[in-house]
């Protein structure tokens, strides 16, 4: 079985572009999460969705917005960017909604804003 | 704030040591803490997790130690190996909340 995917493996970004990852999640997943990874720290909650509904949300600016959708892949969608979104951006799925669960992560998408 | 913190930074142990990476939390409301393991260029692997009912979990070569009253949690790697080198990150949770991951240890296992 494909484990997480995620498009693309990296990108690089002016600031002010606006910029879309994308991730699927393992067969049979309905939960899908994302956070970001500065270098040198550990991820940082950013979204979850389960069903195509917002469960939960990070403390990230308005920016920050994400969907899901009816085949449970998931967008993350970044406007405006600044230097300091320069990150590894995770998606995580899971089978359900509690965060609990055992989330299994993807290899995650390098962003670099210039 | 920080949630979560973490220490060492770094750790540097022979084969076939112990390693020992503490993590400590301030929230009593959280009730699952998870260790994932990172290698480079991969995402976090779930290693081992408990939750504060219980003062100690093991899995093979791994255990973790949890001190309620003291807020601290602790993954003890038994018989290091060169394959353990990766980077290892703590993180404690609440029900229907998100998870809140400590800063991360870089471990090299040197042969």
């Amino acid at each position: 079985d494909a484990g997480v995917t995620q498009s693309p493996t990296h990108l690089i970004k002016t600031r002010g572009q606006h910029v879309t990852l994308r991730c699927s999640p393992i067969s049979g997943h309905k939960s899908v999460s994302w956070y970001q990874q500065v270098l040198g720290q550990g991820p940082q909650f950013i979204f979850q969705y389960y069903e195509k509904e917002e469960r939960g949300r990070g403390n990230f600016p308005d920016r920050f917005s994400a969907r899901q959708f009816p085949n449970y892949s998931s967008e993350l969608n970044v406007n405006a960017l600044l230097l300091g979104d320069s990150a590894l951006y995770l998606c995580a799925s899971s089978l359900t909604w509690a965060l609990q669960e055992t989330q299994y992560f993807g290899p995650g998408t390098r962003l670099l804003v210039l | 704030q920080q949630q979560v913190k973490q220490s060492p930074q770094s750790l540097i142990v022979q084969k076939g040591g112990i390693s020992i990476i503490n993590c400590a939390y301030e929230n009593t409301a959280f009730d699952y803490f998870p260790w994932y393991q990172q290698f480079p260029g991969k995402g976090p692997a779930l290693l081992i997790a408990i939750r504060p009912d219980v003062s100690e979990k093991k899995e093979g070569r791994f255990t973790i130690s949890f001190n309620k009253s003291a807020k601290q949690f602790s993954l003890h790697i038994m018989d290091s190996q060169p394959g353990d080198s990766a980077t290892y990150f703590c993180a404690a949770s609440m029900v229907g909340n998100q998870f809140y991951f400590g800063t991360g240890t870089s471990l090299t296992v040197i042969p």
